[in-house]
């Protein structure tokens, strides 16, 4: 089982619509988590993070944790062309290193 | 802030050759980071520091790789006898530790290296 998974997509979504990303890890132990959104040939870009069960907004960016269900997700509104990436989801738990998923990659379609 | 900084951006040489990268984390930042990445991949942890003590390093990081932060600013990761599967994209990244939770991670471009 791998630490941190998501699904690699492709997710297609409609320009002005509700993108929803998921991520679920295996450490219970997990402390902080992240998402990043990566254009190709480019590097990791933070988007948000979150350290409690619930959710957080930023902008058009909401992130949400269920610690008890070992998962987090990202939504974007209003999604835009711009948008479109590689989306990926990351974990610290007691140490600093970040653990990432394999990303999914995310298409806004006109 | 001027972000963290990596040098080269590109490096391409012949299996067998060493290569030295370096990274200037955000400057007020007193922990640094190296990842590698992989086509279709997440960021995989290589090594870490806190300001000039390196703190933990990967169980995949062969004895080929080292890495220094001799005075706790900039980093230097260099690997020693190339080979064609260390063709990656290096990244950096830096941080402020202020104990839990753990504080954001920032990312430089990254340097990709191509080995013929």
């Amino acid at each position: 089982q791998k630490e941190v998974e998501q699904n690699s997509g492709p997710l297609s979504v409609p320009e002005g619509a509700i993108a929803s990303l998921n991520c679920t890890y295996s450490d219970r132990g997990s402390q902080s988590f992240f998402w990043y959104r990566q254009y190709s040939g480019k590097s990791p870009e933070l988007i948000m993070f979150i350290y409690s069960n619930g959710d957080k907004e930023d902008g058009r960016f909401t992130a949400q944790l269920n610690k008890a269900s070992q998962y987090v997700s990202l939504l974007i509104r209003d999604s835009q062309p711009s948008d479109s990436a590689t989306y990926l989801c990351a974990v610290t738990g007691t140490a600093s290193k970040l653990t990432f998923g394999t990303g999914t990659r995310l298409q806004v379609t006109l | 802030d001027t972000g963290v900084s990596q040098d080269p951006r590109h490096k391409i040489t012949k299996r067998g050759q060493n290569v030295t990268f370096r990274c200037d984390p955000i400057s007020e930042h007193n922990r640094l980071y190296w990842y590698r990445q992989t086509l279709g991949q997440g960021p995989e942890f290589l090594t870490y520091f806190q300001n000039e003590a390196q703190l933990e390093k990967s169980r995949l990081l062969s004895d080929r790789f080292s890495a220094e932060r001799p005075k706790g600013s900039f980093s230097t990761l260099e690997i020693q006898r190339t080979e064609q599967g260390d063709s990656a994209m290096y990244l950096c990244a830096s941080s402020i530790w202020t104990g839990t939770p753990n504080q954001p991670q920032h990312f430089g471009d990254g340097t990709r290296l191509s080995i013929l």
